[in-house]
């Protein structure tokens, strides 16, 4: 399959600091990304898309980076809160399929 | 309905029973997928239908795995003569055609 990797598999970060996900991709022809959130015993949850026209995506707290040249994705946290304490991955898009990576592991610290 | 949604949550199997996983998708999704995650892991495709075909199922580890969607709604995924290599928990996704694809919570399978 595909190669979708995390740069740092855990990252623990202080409560209200910002935090910063990355992922690098492997196939230039993904044309669409996803980071997911995944708590303990639960399901990938949505948190924000970016397609491969754009560079840069902004959400609630969260905003998506996409640099096609280095393949590379990232996830910006702002103002961290213990909720965000999560598995998260990112996912591309080839053909039909979605790939997803191994997942870092955020922990937030009050 | 508002979200996807599995059953059974959780699956107890004695190696070599036969499972069936089930999926109910968002309700006018047209894609939906199957995925295995083992502990520790990424989510790692299994199939993939649009409506009723089947249109990829090379993630699909063996024979012994098969899905169906006969009516282009709800999904079932079967494994036959489980073995425990195929505990994990079995994730069910949706979207509308190249849309945002949405999980539903997993069914956890445990071989024993």
């Amino acid at each position: 399959g595909e190669s979708v990797g995390l740069h740092l598999p855990t990252l623990s970060v202080q409560e209200g600091d910002n935090s910063i996900i990355n992922c690098a991709y492997s196939n230039s022809a993904s044309d669409y990304f996803i980071w997911y959130k995944q708590e303990s015993g639960k399901g990938p949850q949505f948190i924000i898309d970016i397609r491969s026209n754009m560079d840069k995506r902004q959400g609630q707290r969260v905003t998506v980076l996409l640099n096609k040249t280095v393949k590379h994705l990232s996830l910006q946290i702002a103002a961290t809160q213990p909720g965000d304490s999560a598995v998260y991955f990112c996912a591309e898009r080839a053909g039909n399929q979605f790939y997803f990576g191994t997942g870092t592991s955020l922990t937030v610290i009050p | 309905g508002a979200g996807v949604s599995q059953s059974p949550r959780y699956k107890v199997a004695k190696r070599g029973q036969d499972v069936a996983l089930r999926c109910d998708p968002i309700s006018g999704h047209v894609s939906l997928f199957w995925y295995q995650q083992a502990l520790g892991q990424g989510p790692e495709f299994l199939t993939y239908f649009q409506n009723e075909a089947q249109l990829d199922k090379s993630g699909l580890p063996s024979d012994r795995f098969f899905a169906e969607r006969p009516e282009g709604s709800v999904s079932t995924l079967k494994i036959q003569r489980t073995q425990q290599e195929d505990s994990a928990v079995y994730l069910c996704a949706s979207s509308l055609p190249r849309g945002v694809v949405y999980f539903g919570q997993g069914t956890r399978l445990t071989v024993v």
